[in-house]
């Protein structure tokens, strides 16, 4: 069966600091990975996938991905965050089954931006 | 609308009561998925449609939850019976060819 894990349910962070959240995946087929941001109150916004090529995936917001096949993990970086980027990250596995893709979640990091 | 909308945005019920979630996907996608996003925790998959026809329904926790899309847009998620646990953010989600779900604000449901 695939999970996802999400190493850390908080990360506080100050304003123009780097960040790196983490995500590990099980998986024994290939899959595509996703990483998801949600602000208070709001649904899910997609800030960046991976489906093949490149390891190195650029999203929105100034985020990037890079994805690990030997390590399956997929982290999430941003070299120096906003106080606007406090939000919910979730990163996501999505499984090829049946002829259709059903996204896996972990947990979730809750990522705080301190001045 | 450009987006998937969900209805109504907050619900508050009683237990044992029966509760209807309603979401317009958008335009033209023909798959649509529910999820369920306890607090503190991941969206979890309910169900899947394809068209018309539920093509997955292997999340839906137990036979008190039923999802319907008649025509293949709208689609309800219905809820007998509910209890305390039921209570959590409900996501729809919808999907064209590619592999980008794209996720509606959510319906809050509290069960009292």
């Amino acid at each position: 069966a695939q999970s996802v894990t999400q190493l850390d349910s908080q990360v506080p962070v100050f304003e123009e600091a780097p960040v790196e959240l983490r995500c590990n995946y099980s998986s024994s087929v290939s899959v595509y990975l996703f990483w998801y941001v949600q602000y208070p109150n709001q649904g899910l916004q997609l800030l960046l996938k991976y489906l093949s090529g490149s390891t190195l995936v650029k999203g929105i917001n100034g985020f990037e991905a890079e994805f690990n096949k030997s390590q399956t993990s997929f982290h999430l970086r941003k070299p120096s965050v906003h106080i606007s980027d406090t939000a919910e990250y979730f990163c996501a596995v999505s499984v090829l089954s049946g002829g259709y893709n059903k996204l896996i979640f972990g947990a979730g990091t809750r990522l705080a931006v301190h001045p | 609308g450009a987006g998937v909308s969900q209805t109504p945005s907050n619900k508050v019920t009683e237990k044992g009561k029966y509760v209807e979630l309603r979401c317009d996907p958008i335009s033209g996608h023909t798959a649509l998925y529910w999820y369920r996003q306890s607090l503190g925790q991941g969206p979890e998959f309910l169900i899947y449609f394809q068209g018309t026809g539920a093509a997955d329904d292997s999340g839906l926790p137990n036979d008190r939850f039923f999802a319907v899309r008649p025509e293949g847009s709208v689609s309800t998620l219905k809820i007998q019976r509910t209890e305390r646990g039921d209570s959590a953010v409900y996501l729809c989600a919808s999907r064209t060819s590619s592999d980008e779900q794209f996720f509606g604000p959510g319906t809050r449901l509290t069960v009292l």
